[in-house]
């Protein structure tokens, strides 16, 4: 079954505590990309890659880092975590082109205390 | 000004009824456009993609006015199945970057 999968579903840590949320996608796809969603703000664009080893900034990349060593993983990388960063994560993946669907993964509900 | 804006509802209609959904984007140089849904608190998926000529896939309508940078959705025959937060999503540019509005809810009532 094509899927993206993002681990872990729900996680609640404290400031500063470094923390990882993974993202797989069995698709092949060369883009992926990770966003979070806050009320009134809609989805926000942290970090992209569109291929291996190429990774750039989104809208609020600040706070974050990512990865992109083989095609199918995308991690997310919280050095630092603040109360601030308290929101529903999304990874996504789909192929480069105007017309491409976007698979999304079921989200990581993280709650930073 | 956001890039993506959408009425946020909530739309709260009875079964049956027709609903329609607007929105408008910022940047002319948009290239492709799409409807999401996403349930409460679980991931966007793709409705449909919205192409210049409109199209159409069962009950739902989509329109595209790149003059007035405008983008519909219409659902006719409402099913309370079809309660979600509908998103308006535009891309464009080199970095093949998705940029969401805030979404509108929709509410069917029985």
């Amino acid at each position: 079954e094509a899927q993206v999968t993002q681990n872990p579903r729900y996680l609640i840590t404290v400031t500063g505590k470094k923390l990882t949320v993974t993202c797989s996608q069995n698709m092949n796809h060369e883009y992926m990309s990770w966003y979070r969603q806050d009320p009134g703000l809609g989805l926000r664009q942290i970090y992209y890659s569109m291929n291996v080893e190429v990774t750039d900034k989104g809208d609020v990349p600040e706070g974050y880092k990512v990865s992109r060593k083989e095609k199918r993983n995308f991690p997310l990388i919280l050095e630092s975590p603040s109360p601030n960063q308290t929101s529903l994560y999304f990874c996504a993946s789909s192929f480069v082109g105007r017309n491409t669907e976007a698979f999304f993964g079921q989200g990581t509900r993280l709650t930073v205390v | 000004r956001k890039e993506v804006e959408q009425d946020p509802g909530p739309f709260n209609v009875p079964e049956g009824a027709t609903v329609a959904f607007n929105c408008t984007y910022s940047n002319s140089a948009s290239q492709s456009f799409f409807w999401y849904r996403q349930d409460c608190r679980k991931e966007p998926k793709l409705l449909m993609s919205v192409y210049s000529s409109g199209n159409e896939d069962g009950r739902f309508t989509a329109q595209l006015n790149r003059a007035s940078q405008y983008i519909s959705l219409l659902i006719r025959d409402s099913k309370l199945s079809d309660s979600a937060t509908y998103l308006c999503v535009v891309r464009g540019g080199a970095t093949n970057k998705l940029i969401f509005g805030t979404g509108t809810l929709l509410a069917v009532q029985p």
